[in-house]
């Protein structure tokens, strides 16, 4: 079985470029993660999901990110105008049922904005 | 503010040592605990979950849960090399909220 697949996995843009982050889940799974990691703040979530509705979006940075869930399969995070600060490893993670059940991380995303 | 810390290393062992890694957190009413494993580069991975008070082992792996003094800590017995690795814990509260992670500790084992 498939895990959860992230695209793409290395992004380089410049200052005031768009970037859209995409990812998959497991089948079968009905809860979604959007985590930013970096060495100063280390793991943080940005956005959780559960049946296609955002529940807690409080760790989105600012206005310029936005995440949408179009189906029970399928999320993208958008950063609009991107900012170097915004460089990180962009994580997205999905678990079956609650958020306390084990939570299945993608490869990850490197975005580099210059 | 739920906070969950964590030393962050880097823990160096002897191969063949007990590592502890320890992990405190702030907010009492805590009932979910996770230890997630970070290979550099890598994805976490789920390694251990306990909820109640007291040990939860798992071949070389055993999770201890205080919730009195609010810790949690992992014991990885026999260490090996291919453990070395960042250790993120993770803590939840009762009811359908969503664990926060500390920023993890570092481990080493050397040959």
């Amino acid at each position: 079985d498939a895990g959860v697949i992230q695209s793409p996995r290395h992004e380089v843009t410049e200052m005031g470029q768009e970037v859209t982050l995409r990812c998959k889940l497991i089948s079968g799974h009905n809860s979604l993660f959007w985590y930013r990691q970096t060495m100063m703040r280390g793991l943080e979530l940005l956005i959780y999901f559960n049946n296609n509705v955002p529940i807690d979006d409080s760790g989105m940075p600012e206005d310029r990110f936005s995440a949408k869930m179009p189906n029970a399969s399928f999320s993208t995070l958008k950063i609009q105008p991107s900012e170097p600060r915004d460089s990180a490893v962009y994580f997205c993670a999905s678990s079956k049922g609650t958020p306390q059940e084990t939570q299945y991380f993608g490869p990850g995303t490197r975005l580099l904005v210059l | 503010q739920k906070e969950v810390e964590q030393n962050s290393g880097p823990l160096s062992v002897p191969e063949g040592a007990i590592a502890s890694l320890n992990c405190t957190y702030s907010d009492r009413g805590s009932q979910s605990f996770f230890w997630y494993r970070q290979y550099s580069g890598k994805s976490p991975e789920l390694i251990m979950s306990i909820y109640s008070n007291g040990d939860k082992e798992d071949g070389r792996f055993t999770a201890q849960l205080n919730k009195a003094s609010q810790y949690v800590s992992l014991l990885i017995r026999d260490s090996q090399p291919s453990d070395s690795a960042t250790y993120l814990c993770a803590v939840a509260p009762g009811g359908s909220y969503i664990p926060t992670f500390g920023r993890g500790t570092s481990l080493i084992v050397h040959p």
